[in-house]
């Protein structure tokens, strides 16, 4: 069980770049999401899902774009990278089973992404 | 719309000692309140959790917070820290029911010191 990864690790891009960044989850969770993080501004976010083939944004979402096409993966996609999106991105999800109301979000590693 | 609000970001503290990790918070409506950790170079993992019931709450590696209605706080503490709680720490706010959106406070550095 290796709960949620991201591809990749670290990515160094030129402005106007565009790129894909992989989540993936195998807790067969319903709720994924896309945060960024920015020294001094904790976790914002970008994006989210409540359930396959559904996207939602989130209190960033200019300059990305999301998918989920399949259950277990949500896609965050630059299409013309910017400096301002230098940043760590971090993947989450989250289940709707339980009775308390809330469920635990399960990050993923993070990914390091530098536009120069 | 809520907010959250870390005063300190930073606090350091010798190892053994006792510390609190402040957290204010800002809701219309009723909140669940999270505290969660990241090591560095990790992501972050959940320490503890208020959702209902009993004010205090305990977590992870001997942590605890209370929950403060009246002064919209949900301070975090532990009674003596040890060098391996150096992280940082994001308190987190989300409203009661309905679609899970968390807001994230700008987080606190806690570093113990030898």
């Amino acid at each position: 069980n290796a709960g949620v990864t991201q591809t990749p690790k670290f990515r160094v891009l030129k402005t106007g770049q565009s790129m894909t960044l992989l989540c993936a989850q195998d807790m067969n969770h319903e709720y994924m999401y896309w945060y960024r993080q920015d020294p001094g501004m904790g976790l914002r976010l970008i994006h989210y899902s409540v359930g396959e083939g559904t996207t939602a944004k989130g209190e960033v979402p200019d300059g990305y774009n999301v998918s989920r096409l399949k259950k277990q993966n949500f896609l965050l996609g630059l299409e013309s990278a910017a400096p301002s999106q230098t940043s760590v991105y971090f993947c989450a999800s989250s289940s709707t089973a339980g009775g308390e109301g809330y469920n635990e979000q399960f990050f993923g590693p993070g990914t390091r992404l530098t536009v120069l | 719309a809520q907010s959250v609000t870390q005063l300190d970001s930073q606090v350091p503290v010798f190892e053994e000692a006792p510390v609190e990790l402040r957290c204010n918070y800002s809701s219309s409506v009723s909140v669940y309140l999270f505290w969660y950790v990241q090591y560095p170079n990790q992501g972050l993992q959940l320490l503890l959790k208020y959702l209902s019931g009993s004010t205090l709450v305990k977590g992870i590696n001997g942590f605890e917070a209370e929950f403060n209605k009246s002064q919209t706080s949900f301070h975090l503490r532990k009674p003596s820290v040890h060098i391996s709680d150096t992280a940082e720490y994001f308190c987190a706010v989300s409203e009661a029911g309905g679609y899970q959106k968390v807001t994230f406070g700008t987080g606190t550095k806690l570093q113990v010191i030898p």
